[in-house]
């Protein structure tokens, strides 16, 4: 069965503090592994897609990489407005399964 | 803009009776979900429409129900609601089972009372 785990449940940063997410996973024929942002309230808001392992996607302050176990959501010199929760998902043979995210929070 | 609208943003039912959730879609997307999402856990796919193919989780419960009567629109009926099915519910579209993520909608926080 598809598996997404991400660590940490909850990180707390300063502003200027940059740091990782983790997302392990284990899927039948990867097809796609997918990053989103989601504030309280709201929907998930999508940021990335990786295909293959080595690949890596920037957008802003946000890089993240791919290998074949795992993917990083690297956060570089957060803002306040950084603070969210981040999902991965996992797109295999089957539906697509989420993570239960990691809760950011940066500090002014 | 090209969005996922849902509606209400906020739902107070009462324990036992039925709810109708609503979702509608102007980007045209063939595939239509819906997830549930607990406080702090990851969303759990209820059920999603290919077209108008029907496809229901394994472990969706009976007691939730769904409707797709045209491209744009696609309803979650719950007919007894209970304490335990309050929750976040997501409505998302796709192109194909797609590799290219999914558009949420804001979700609707259900309360049952």
């Amino acid at each position: 069965e598809d598996q997404v785990t991400q660590s940490p449940e909850a990180l707390r940063l300063q502003e200027g503090e940059s740091s990782s997410l983790n997302c392990s996973y284990t899927v039948s024929g990867l097809r796609g592994l997918f990053w989103y942002r989601q504030d309280p309230g709201k929907g998930p808001e999508f940021l990335f897609t990786l295909y293959s392992a080595g690949e890596e996607k920037e957008k802003e302050r946000l890089k993240a990489t791919l290998t074949k176990k795992e993917s990083f959501l690297h956060i570089t010199a957060p803002k306040p407005e950084d603070s969210a929760t981040y999902l991965c998902a996992v797109q295999g043979n089957n539906d697509m399964r989420f993570g239960a995210g990691t809760r950011l929070t940066v500090k002014p | 803009d090209a969005m996922v609208i849902q509606n209400p943003r906020y739902q107070v039912t009462q324990f036992g009776k039925p709810v109708t959730l609503s979702c509608s879609q102007t980007l045209n997307h063939n595939v239509m979900y819906w997830y549930q999402q607990k406080s702090s856990q990851a969303p759990k796919l209820l059920f999603h429409y290919y077209d108008k193919d029907f496809n229901n989780e394994a472990d969706t419960p009976d007691n939730f129900q769904s409707r797709r009567p045209n491209t744009s629109f696609c309803f979650l009926d719950i007919r007894s609601p209970g304490l335990g099915d309050a929750a976040m519910y997501l409505c998302a579209t796709s192109v194909g089972t797609s590799d290219y993520g999914y558009t949420f909608g804001s979700g609707t926080r259900l309360t049952v009372v």
